[in-house]
């Protein structure tokens, strides 16, 4: 089935310092990629949409100088967390979808949980 | 926005009895609906999903939703809990350039 690889998987990095989260898709083409963001015991929250070779679409809140979305090709998204600060400590989770993806639904990444010291 | 509610954020069951996660959604379009499972420090597996056909969906490890549109609902069940099923349960509906809405979730917890 659809697999979506995510890492790091854990990452603690110094306030004001950057950090990547890269999602693969490894069997499919992910034509869109989400990124979802979530705080202890809450759901998730959707920050941007990615589609490959496209801009990402944020959702209305979200600072898209902050958090840098690639989607450079079908298999690979990046989420960059820039200058990084404690209240960006969070779990990070990535989400992937093919062009005809309704067979598998939407298949999610284990997630990364960003600890901003 | 695509709003869903999942009533009682904390569910507790014995073991062997009945699981019951209620799922509605407000939309005057029947999106498509998702029920997803979560474990501590992990992302989101899919337990069932309903796009179209047969109302009655049955998915993993037991489950089975009902899609009932005159009520906007897509309640979960599991005839008989088992200690493997303590998890956060997610419900999804899609919205708009189809993206994912999710329920506040529901944590069960099995009583042995």
């Amino acid at each position: 089935g659809a697999v979506v690889s995510q890492h790091p998987s854990r990452v603690i990095c110094k306030s004001g310092t950057s950090v990547k989260i890269e999602c693969r898709s490894l069997d499919f083409q992910a034509t869109t990629m989400f990124w979802y963001r979530q705080f202890p015991k809450k759901s998730l929250m959707l920050m941007a949409t990615s589609n490959e070779g496209s801009k990402a679409t944020y959702e209305q809140g979200v600072e898209k100088d902050k958090f840098l979305i690639n989607h450079a090709s079908l298999t690979l998204s990046t989420l960059t967390v820039t200058s990084a600060h404690p209240e960006d400590s969070s779990f990070y989770i990535c989400s992937a979808r093919a062009r005809d993806s309704l067979l598998h639904g939407y298949t999610f990444g284990s997630g990364t949980r960003l600890t901003v010291v | 926005a695509q709003s869903v509610t999942q009533l009682g954020s904390h569910v507790s069951v014995s073991e062997g009895a009945l699981v019951l996660l209620r799922c509605n959604y407000s939309s005057s379009v029947p999106p498509y609906l998702f029920w997803y499972v979560q474990y501590p420090n992990q992302g989101l597996q899919l337990l069932l999903k309903y796009t179209t056909g047969a109302t009655l969906v049955k998915g993993i490890n037991g489950f089975e939703a009902e899609f009932k549109k005159s009520e906007t609902s897509f309640h979960l069940t599991k005839p008989s809990a088992h200690m493997s099923d303590a998890a956060e349960y997610f419900c999804a509906v899609t919205y708009g350039n189809n993206r994912l809405a999710f329920g506040k979730g529901n944590q069960v917890v099995v009583i042995p």
